[in-house]
């Protein structure tokens, strides 16, 4: 079976462009989060999804971040404008029974 | 509100030696607890996880953590380290009604010295 998946695996983009990041989960799992990792505040959730619904976005640091879950098979994450410092790994995971099951991530660097 | 806290961000033991990494949870109703082990360049994998089974819980790679209540505890060990088990690896909390939130530590870095 196919894990988690996502893309683009690495980006590089300029400061003030849109970023979007997407991620399609593990066929039956029924929720979706978005963390951020980063040496000085290491991993940190964003937002998750149970049933397609947000259920918290907390997470989300800034009006610039914003995700969507349209089905079950897909989910983005929106930066827009970028600043550097979004600059992170991007995880996605999908989770059924509790157990989380990670991508492999999105290393953005905003220049 | 449940929170985890991991003591030792980084952990240095030799090949062969025992490894063990500590977790303590805090959660007001009975928790579901995870590791997760991260190596370079890669996202978190699920090494175990408790789930009100049994206390002593097997997991991949030969690790394995027990479940103490009354200690709030659920460290995770394994009998004799391997150069390959060079990661890092983070304790996670969860409960019934999180739909599957984890709230996870810090995270502890563990070096294996040949």
């Amino acid at each position: 079976d196919a894990g988690v998946i996502q893309s683009p695996r690495h980006e590089v983009t300029e400061m003030g462009q849109e970023v979007t990041l997407r991620c399609k989960p593990i066929s039956g799992h029924n929720s979706l989060f978005w963390y951020r990792q980063t040496m000085m505040r290491g991993l940190e959730l964003l937002i998750y999804f149970n049933n397609n619904v947000p259920i918290d976005d907390s997470g989300m640091p800034e009006d610039r971040f914003s995700a969507k879950m349209p089905n079950a098979s897909f989910s983005t994450l929106k930066i827009q404008p970028s600043e550097p410092r979004d600059s992170a790994v991007y995880f996605c995971a999908s989770s059924r029974d509790r157990s989380q099951f990670f991508g492999p991530g999105t290393r953005l660097t905003v220049l | 509100a449940q929170s985890v806290t991991q003591l030792g961000s980084h952990v240095s033991v030799s090949e062969g030696a025992l490894v063990l990494l500590r977790c303590n949870y805090s959660s007001s109703v009975p928790p579901y607890l995870f590791w997760y082990v991260q190596y370079p360049n890669q996202g978190l994998q699920l090494l175990l996880k408790y789930t009100s089974a049994a206390t002593l819980v097997k997991g991949i790679n030969g690790f394995e953590a027990e479940f103490k209540k009354s200690e709030t505890s659920f460290h995770l060990t394994k009998p004799s380290a391997h150069m390959s088990d060079a990661a890092e690896y983070f304790c996670a909390v969860t409960i019934l009604t999180n739909a599957g939130k984890s709230t996870f530590g810090d995270g502890t870095t563990l070096t294996v010295k040949p």
